[in-house]
């Protein structure tokens, strides 16, 4: 059973640009998390999905960025018109069921130049 | 939500038994206590969770008092590989949980 994949491990893009970031769950989970971490500090809660439906989007910012979760593939956090502050490392987490433990993808490190 | 306090870093030697302890004072009735690791460049990782007393698997232990304003976290002999930052985490489900700056750990030979 493979872990919760995430993809790119690195992406670079200008500002301006849009940047999509993949995760695809572990087998048999419904439930994905993005979290965002800036050096030295700890994750920030962005958006709770749960197949199809937004859970909470509390955490993520309500201009430009935009989470999916469809009913085949993997879960999108996308970023239009990114800027040099939405550099960071995205965590997509997934879990089976509200009360688990999350497991955690190796993240994509986001850099806008 | 709860929120936690937890020291932002310590020092240890290999061998040594570590204790992390964090403060929740504002836990819910519903609550579970949560400790993930993180090495640089990765994802956390589930290490272990407990709602009250004593929990043991074969990284660490939890112990919680009966108040559970507060929870401690037990690594037996670490060695250089834990080091790591390692975060307590306060929720009853898992759809926010929240993430503080944790405890950096470091490990000395």
């Amino acid at each position: 059973n493979a872990g919760v994949m995430q993809n790119p491990r690195h992406l670079v893009r200008r500002r301006g640009q849009e940047a999509r970031l993949r995760c695809s769950p572990m087998k048999g989970h419904s439930h994905v998390y993005w979290y965002r971490q800036l050096p030295e500090e700890g994750l920030k809660f962005m958006v709770y999905l749960q197949k199809e439906n937004i859970i909470d989007e509390s955490g993520m910012p309500k201009e430009r960025f935009s989470a999916e979760f469809p009913k085949e593939g993997p879960s999108i956090l996308r970023i239009q018109q990114v800027v040099r502050g939405d550099s960071a490392a995205y965590f997509c987490a997934s879990s089976p069921r509200q009360d688990e433990k999350l497991f955690f993808g190796s993240g994509t490190q986001l850099s806008v130049l | 939500l709860a929120k936690t306090t937890q020291p932002i870093s310590m020092d240890s030697y290999e061998g040594q038994e570590v204790n992390i302890t964090c403060s929740h004072n504002n836990i819910a009735t519903n609550d579970y206590i949560t400790w993930y690791q993180q090495f640089p460049s990765q994802g956390p990782r589930f290490i272990i969770q407990g709602y009250k007393t004593k929990v043991t698997n074969e990284v660490a232990s939890l112990f919680i008092p009966a108040d559970r304003k507060s929870s401690t976290l037990s690594l037996p002999r670490v060695s250089l590989s834990d080091t790591a930052v390692y975060y307590c985490l306060v929720g009853g489900n898992t759809d926010k949980l929240i993430f503080g700056t944790g405890t950096r750990l470091q490990v000395f030979p």
